[in-house]
């Protein structure tokens, strides 16, 4: 069936580098990708969204690339700090017949080393 | 106000147990979601609410029954659960226009013993 995933599920990175999350969606028929970050007792939080007829995106030290030939979706993040740890989703956004469906990746694992 | 609140944030229950999880927004949105997390494992949709009338059922089991009394609230009535059904109880709302960015709770623990 249709899926959103992964490549890593763990990632380490020093304070200050930065960070690289990808993700591998397999629907053509998305109209948005996003991520969402999951703090340790929280709920998943809207980091930033990229309409399927665009290939990058930026934000607030985040940037978000698209590259539908190879269908692959990735997360950079800039001069990582601690406050960053936490698990990343991706997410694809699928109009259905009732209404727009949000499925999630496996999510990757953001481990940031002082 | 940008939350989303839910109660209770623990529960344990019997499996002959009838209990409701609760879920508040006060965002105005019109759009709100059940979503089920295992340990390590992504948010599973469940329920979408659309204008306060059901709009997606993920093929659910009828022993979680979804209510959305009012544009606000979001309940999910629980009863003869099973052990396997021990998960995160996400709720979430959005606007209908925006609805990839979702607003979501701390969540419900809930334990099925």
């Amino acid at each position: 069936g249709e899926s959103v995933g992964l490549h890593l599920p763990t990632l380490s990175v020093q304070e200050g580098d930065n960070s690289i999350i990808n993700c591998a969606y397999s629907n053509s028929a998305s109209d948005y990708f996003i991520w969402y970050k999951q703090e340790s007792g929280k709920g998943p939080q809207f980091i930033i969204d990229i309409r399927s007829n665009m290939d990058k995106r930026q934000g607030q030290r985040v940037t978000v690339l698209l590259n539908k030939t190879v269908k692959h979706l990735s997360l950079q993040i800039a001069a990582t700090q601690p406050g960053d740890s936490a698990v990343y989703f991706c997410a694809e956004s699928i109009l259905t017949g009732g209404g727009n469906k949000l499925t999630f990746g496996t999510g990757t694992q953001l481990k940031v080393e002082l | 106000d940008t939350e989303v609140t839910q109660t209770p944030k623990h529960l344990v229950m019997g499996m002959t147990n009838k209990k409701s999880l609760k879920c508040e927004q006060h965002m105005g949105h019109r759009a709100m979601y059940w979503y089920k997390q295992k340990a390590k494992k992504p948010p599973e949709l469940m329920f979408v609410y659309s204008y306060e009338k059901l709009s997606i059922n993920e093929s659910v089991p009828s022993r979680f029954s979804p209510e959305c009394p009012n544009s606000s609230l979001l309940n999910l009535h629980l009863h003869a659960l099973q052990p396997e059904d021990s998960a995160l109880y996400l709720c979430a709302s959005s606007s209908v226009s925006t609805n990839e960015k979702l607003f979501f709770g701390s969540g419900t623990q809930l334990s099925v013993l």
